[in-house]
């Protein structure tokens, strides 16, 4: 079975500074990409960026990366120069490629708060 | 290009009752996941489609059903509504099965 473990309590980070929400998890499948999903308080789920398993390189987007670290099993989202829209829950998740399968395993979800 | 619509945006049902809740995939997307978001239980995996077929399932109970259609729109229902049902309900479509999903903004169901 796959788990996601998310166990940050409420996050804040001051508008400009840089912040690390932390994500670990768990699974036997050696084949499995990685999430991260930000929901403002409207409900969306937005997609933030994605990682897989065998990708040599930390994925980027933007103002977001993903510390991979694979022996660890860690993903931490890294978001720099943080804004005032970054207020929202964010959400870390996992898929394992086990043939046909879109099903998305979702940790709890951490709140970030970003303070002017 | 469009994003993942979902409608009604807001139900009030009562206990008993039944509901059917519409995604509108982006289009090309073929296919369709569910979810149901819960302050308790968190984000959980109802069931997902592809080319008008479930192709899997998470642990709900029968009272939750879905199906697709031929232009990839789906539709889950679910019958007898109990109060812990109250819940937003999230539609994700994607290109191909293992794709990046992209999320509607949600359907958030009131059991009364």
């Amino acid at each position: 079975a796959q788990k996601i473990t998310q166990t940050q309590p409420g996050m804040f980070v001051q508008e400009k500074e840089a912040v690390t929400l932390d994500c670990t998890y768990d699974t036997s499948d050696p084949s499995y990409g990685l999430f991260w999903y930000k929901q403002p308080s409207s409900g969306e789920m937005i997609f933030l960026i994605y990682q897989g398993s065998y990708d040599q390189q930390n994925a980027t987007e933007g103002r977001y990366s993903l510390n991979f670290q694979k022996a660890r099993k860690s993903a931490n989202l890294v978001i720099s120069a943080s804004q005032l829209g970054d207020s929202a829950m964010y959400f870390c998740a996992m898929r394992v490629d086990t043939g046909a399968n879109s099903k998305l395993t979702f940790g709890k979800g951490i709140t970030l708060s970003v303070r002017p | 290009k469009a994003g993942v619509t979902q409608t009604p945006r807001y139900l009030i049902k009562t206990r008993g009752q039944q509901v059917t809740l519409s995604c509108s995939p982006i289009s090309g997307h073929r296919s369709v996941s569910w979810y149901q978001q819960t302050p308790g239980q968190g984000l959980q995996f109802l069931f997902e489609y592809f080319s008008e077929t479930q192709r899997n399932k998470g642990n709900f109970p029968g009272r939750f059903s879905g199906r697709q259609f031929s232009n990839s729109r789906s539709e889950m229902n679910v019958s007898t509504l109990e109060l812990g049902d109250s819940a937003l309900y999230l539609c994700a479509s994607s290109i191909g099965q293992s794709n990046e999903q992209f999320f509607g903004p949600g359907t958030r169901l009131t059991v009364l």
